[in-house]
Order: structure tokens, then sequence, then C-alpha cells
């Protein structure tokens, strides 16, 4: 069955540094998204970046890229030069392609962030 | 452009009363999700739209939730009777087409008391 595992419930980094969030996924359908969010304390879920199955390279946006190694299935976020305003719950989230109708997201349980000045 | 918006932001209900949470999603995008997301879980898909055809309602916990989106755009979620157990943010999501990235409202926080 389609999961997504992640396995720190909380994490700290120094502002300015690099911090890898991590990611697993299990899932028998050959094409695949997967997606991290960000969720501030407000509430809003905010899109970061996407990785489909068939990428031949990992996704980058801006300070965010994402460690994709497909036959460990892993989907990792790395965020470069943390900023106070990274401070979040992250979360991963994967969606199958090959599901018929169903678009939905399969969502882990997440991990909070906090930058420390 | 404006992105999806949810009203309202907080709704308390006694425990019995019907609730209706609603979702404006970005003008244009065809597909339309609604989420529930617990304290502390990550978020759980409950139905999907593609313009007014709701394709996908599984996630649905019980028949007292209900959601429509008859024209198209502009989407209800309605609880019936609701529950102490129904306590949670709904989150609406929009995606220009199906299978393309889903983008957040603001959520609702439903406290049924």
């Amino acid at each position: 069955a389609q999961k997504i595992t992640q396995t720190q419930p909380g994490m700290f980094v120094q502002e300015k540094e690099a911090v890898t969030l991590d990611c697993t996924y299990d899932t028998s359908d050959p094409s695949y998204g997967l997606f991290w969010y960000k969720q501030p304390s407000s509430g809003e879920m905010i899109f970061l970046i996407y990785q489909g199955s068939y990428d031949q390279q990992n996704a980058t946006e801006g300070r965010y890229s994402l460690n994709f190694q497909k036959a460990r299935k892993s989907a990792n976020l790395v965020i470069s030069a943390s900023q106070l305003g990274d401070s979040a719950m992250y979360f991963c989230a994967m969606r199958e392609n090959n599901a018929g109708n169903n678009r939905k997201l399969i969502w882990g349980l997440g991990t909070s962030l906090a930058v420390n000045p | 452009g404006a992105g999806v918006s949810q009203s309202p932001r907080y709704k308390v209900a006694k425990r019995g009363q019907d609730v209706a949470l609603r979702c404006d999603p970005i003008s244009g995008h065809v597909s339309l999700f609604w989420y529930q997301q617990a304290l502390g879980q990550g978020p759980e898909f409950l139905t999907y739209f593609q313009n007014e055809a709701q394709l996908d309602k599984s996630g649905l916990p019980s028949d007292r939730f209900f959601a429509e989106r008859p024209e198209g755009s502009v989407s209800t979620l309605k609880i019936q009777r609701t529950q102490q157990e129904d306590s949670a943010v709904y989150l609406c999501a929009s995606s220009l087409m199906a299978g393309e990235t889903q983008y957040f409202g603001p959520g609702t926080r439903l406290l049924v008391l």
C-alpha cells in the first residue's frame, strides 16, 4: 500500500546552516510524484518543491533541493542557508499517477523544524 | 493572482449542529480537493472534484459528510450532526488540471464542543 514515512518528529538547525529532512515512500506505481510542503503556525500549506519519478535530475527551487534516490525510495528535502522564517512543519507527500480518477496526495506525519538564531 | 480562499477560518459548533465550509479555488483550476488534518497529523484525503463531477469520495469518513461543487468553481463541504471527532482543520486545495501541483487555502479550523 502507498505510504510516506517521515522519521524525524523534530529537528533543530542553526541559522545559516543547511538541514536535511528525511522522507521515504512506498508505492507499486512506476509513475508518481513527490512533493514537499511547508506549514507555518498560521496553518496554510505552502508548496515548496516537486519531483517526478521519471525526472533524471534532482529538483531545485531556490534554497530548496530534493535529494531523490529512487532505488532507496527516498526523497529528502535539503534547505540551505536556513533562515528564522523556515521554522515550521514540513510535510512530504506522494501522488500516484496510475490510480485512475484518484489524484489524492498521501502524506507523512511531518517534521517540525526549529531554526535557532 | 488570488490564491485559494476558505471561509470561515474558524468555526465552533455544538455537538449535533450542522456546519458548512466553503472553498473558493484559484480561478480556472479544474481540480479541487478536500483534506482533513487532525491535530499533530498529516492531512487525510476526503474527496476530489474535476469541474462539477465528484470523481472520488472514498475518504469521506461517514454519510454525515457531504461535498458539492455545482458550477465547477466554489465548493462546499457540509458536515451534518457534528461529533467531537470531527474537530480538525479542513484544507481545500485546487490544481489547474488533474495531476498538477495542488495549491492550498488557509484552512478552516473546526472545533466541536
